[in-house]
């Protein structure tokens, strides 16, 4: 069953803290991206990764890294998270970058209080 | 970079009607174009996409028209239905920078009985 797992689902953190969005995929893709969903502003690319320690800022990288040491697993982290960082997560995956279908996970839901 | 622009933002139609999505985006280079649903609470998933040495394509009850001179795409679902009811996202490819997944701001769509 093709997957892209994203944990946690729900995560509540105080400002000033560090946080840590992990995903894997189960189908060898190279590439995986980090978005960020905010109402009225649709999907924000923040990184792409096109395979291990190979990766690009997107649109919104400001405040994030990444981190891609195996192909099936793709970590963003936000060092002392900010209260405009609450949004939903989602992480994706794809065979490769051109005319191939995007993969989405369940997402995870991030409030900085 | 690569901006796509969606319009509407919101649609109502009555159920049974046809709904019409309309995307456009800058780069020339953009050869893939797909559109994503998404459901209440869910992930993203692709529902079809259209490829740039195509005009039209058509998976049911939904088609794709492809206008490269003037750089936009739309989407069009024939006899809706309220299952048809969710939030809709156009995207493209940024070939310009590393073919990167560009998303518009989406379309959230109501149909009504």
């Amino acid at each position: 069953d093709m997957k892209v797992t994203q944990m946690p689902r729900y995560l509540i953190k105080r400002m000033g803290e560090n946080v840590l969005l992990e995903c894997g995929q189960d189908m060898s893709h190279e590439t995986m991206y980090w978005y960020r969903q905010d109402p009225g502003l649709g999907l924000q690319l923040i990184y792409i990764s096109y395979d291990v320690d190979s990766n690009s800022e997107g649109d919104i990288p400001k405040g994030y890294r990444v981190s891609r040491k195996k192909r099936e697993h793709f970590s963003l982290i936000l060092d002392s998270a900010k209260t405009n960082q609450t949004s939903v997560y989602f992480c994706a995956s794809s065979l490769g970058t051109t005319n191939t279908e995007v993969f989405f996970g369940k997402g995870t839901r991030l409030t900085v209080v | 970079g690569e901006q796509v622009e969606q319009l509407p933002s919101i649609l109502r139609v009555q159920e049974g009607s046809s709904a019409s999505i309309n995307c456009s985006y800058e780069d020339s280079a953009s050869n893939y174009f797909p559109w994503y649903k998404q459901e209440p609470g869910e992930n993203p998933k692709l529902i079809i996409d259209i490829r740039s040495n195509m005009e039209r394509k058509q998976i049911q009850e939904l088609i794709v028209l492809l206008d490269k001179k003037a750089k936009r795409f739309s989407l069009h679902i024939t006899d809706t239905q309220p299952g048809d009811s969710a939030m809709y996202f156009c995207a493209a490819i940024r070939g310009s920078s590393g073919n990167k997944l560009i998303f518009g701001i989406g379309t959230l769509l109501s149909v009504k009985p």
